[in-house]
């Protein structure tokens, strides 16, 4: 079955600073890679996904994230955050043929004024 | 399009009841799903539904039960509820097979406390 590691459970980040979220699948097999963001007392929302194609795929909101094959990565990135971001982000897996999703332990960003 | 709806949004119960959770979509799609959030562990699948009539048991089922009579509904029944069960509990929806890239749609989340 699929796995997805997402090793730090909290990242404050003052305001205006970079950010990476760090996230490592299990899988030998095509897998397509999501990141889903959670606002308090929301449920959750996608904010990218990688499919096929570029290894680099980008949000409306100025995230990236960067499929790595051969270190079975997929990690987010924003070079600036805003208060705004502040958010649980989760990280998902599925592979070909897959009826559901896998998700990472989420990692929840603090943006500190 | 109101998207995904559960109802009720908080939900407190005794040990020994039962309840049903309600899930709704309004745009016609075929997979619906359900996941329980617990604190630090992520989102678990309990049951997921390929279309009307046919559902499947994800990684954590038991405790639980699903049906799926219309596209449209998806409803999750708790029988004889434990501690155990207190969670979030999110409902989704995707058109096909989240394998074909499709994204999953949630709805708002039910907070249930069994006490």
């Amino acid at each position: 079955a699929q796995s997805v590691t997402q090793l730090d459970s909290q990242v404050p980040v003052f305001e205006e600073a970079p950010v990476e979220l760090r996230c490592n699948y299990s899988s030998s097999v095509s897998v397509y890679l999501f990141w889903y963001v959670q606002y308090p007392n929301q449920g959750l929302q996608l904010l990218l996904k990688y499919l096929s194609g570029s290894t680099l795929v980008e949000s409306i909101n100025g995230f990236e994230a960067e499929f790595n094959k051969s270190q079975t990565s997929f990690h987010l990135r924003k070079p600036s955050v805003h208060i705004s971001d502040t958010a649980e982000y989760f990280c998902a897996v599925t592979e070909t043929g897959a009826n559901n999703l896998f998700f990472g332990t989420g990692t929840r960003l603090t943006v500190i004024p | 399009n109101a998207g995904v709806t559960q109802t009720p949004k908080f939900r407190i119960l005794k040990i020994g009841q039962s309840m049903t959770l309600q899930c709704a979509q309004d745009m016609n799609h075929n997979y619906m799903y359900w996941y329980r959030q617990d604190p630090g562990m992520g989102l678990k699948l309990i049951y997921y539904s390929v279309g009307a009539g046919i559902t499947d048991k994800g990684e954590v089922p038991n405790g639980y039960n699903v049906s799926r009579s219309t596209t449209e509904d998806f409803p999750l029944r708790l029988e004889l509820a434990a501690p155990s069960q207190t969670s979030v509990y999110f409902c989704a929806s995707t058109i096909n097979r989240v394998s074909a890239g499709d994204t999953q749609y949630f709805g708002p989340g039910t907070r249930l406390t069994v006490l």
